[in-house]
């Protein structure tokens, strides 16, 4: 099955400095990459995902870019802000045949440093 | 994005007894819903897929008689944890898929404590 490993576990910036988290994916098949952020006691929310028939996607300071060569995607944040502190968790899919289950990375833990 | 919302966000239990936990589709049919257990400081862990009108599927070592998934109409999944035990405290999200661009939404969570 798919295997999805995240890194760093741990990234701390300053604010409006920028932050890059990398995933990669082990099923080449594989062709949706949400991107997850959790705050503490909540539910995960999507910010941002792609298929694979992009290579990079952006919404305000938030970017997603894919290699499915490489087989890795990475999530790009500009001018970071204290909100955007949480842990952020990548994820993929394979679909077909109605499936719709997603693989999930362990998770990046944000810090914005004021 | 689409709103799935999960009820309670925060339970407390005795030992022994059971607790359900409603997750909704508010604005969409979702005619598949998952159920994850999460850790603190840990990633979501898939306990079982539920699809509308049909028993839910358990990942390996989730008991399904422990954790009773029921998935009766297009907008609502529920999961009953059954006899409850401290080890079962933890934080359980559902996740429900928008059917037509396969995106995924998930619920606030619940916590729940077993004493």
């Amino acid at each position: 099955g798919e295997n999805v490993e995240q890194h760093p576990s741990t990234l701390s910036v300053q604010e409006g400095d920028s932050a890059v988290i990398k995933c990669t994916y082990s099923d080449s098949a594989s062709n949706y990459f949400p991107w997850y952020k959790q705050e503490l006691g909540k539910g995960p929310q999507l910010i941002i995902d792609i298929r694979s028939n992009v290579g990079e996607k952006k919404d305000q300071r938030i970017a997603v870019t894919l290699n499915k060569t490489a087989k890795h995607f990475s999530l790009h944040i500009t001018e970071t802000q204290p909100e955007d502190s949480a842990v952020y968790f990548c994820a993929a899919r394979t679909s077909g045949a109605g499936s719709y289950q997603l693989t999930f990375g362990k998770g990046t833990k944000l810090s914005v440093i004021p | 994005g689409a709103v799935v919302s999960q009820h309670p966000s925060w339970v407390i239990c005795k030992s022994g007894t059971s607790v359900k936990i409603e997750c909704r589709s508010l604005d969409f049919q979702a005619t598949t819903m998952f159920w994850y257990r999460q850790f603190p400081k840990q990633s979501l862990m898939l306990m079982a897929t539920s699809n509308e009108g049909s028993k839910a599927t358990y990942e390996q070592g989730v008991e399904k008689d422990k954790f009773l998934i029921n998935h009766a109409s297009l907008t609502l999944s529920t999961l009953t944890v059954t006899s409850a035990h401290p080890e079962d405290s933890s934080f359980y999200i559902c996740s429900a898929t928008e059917a037509l661009h396969g995106e995924l939404f998930f619920g606030e969570g619940s916590r729940l404590t077993v004493l």
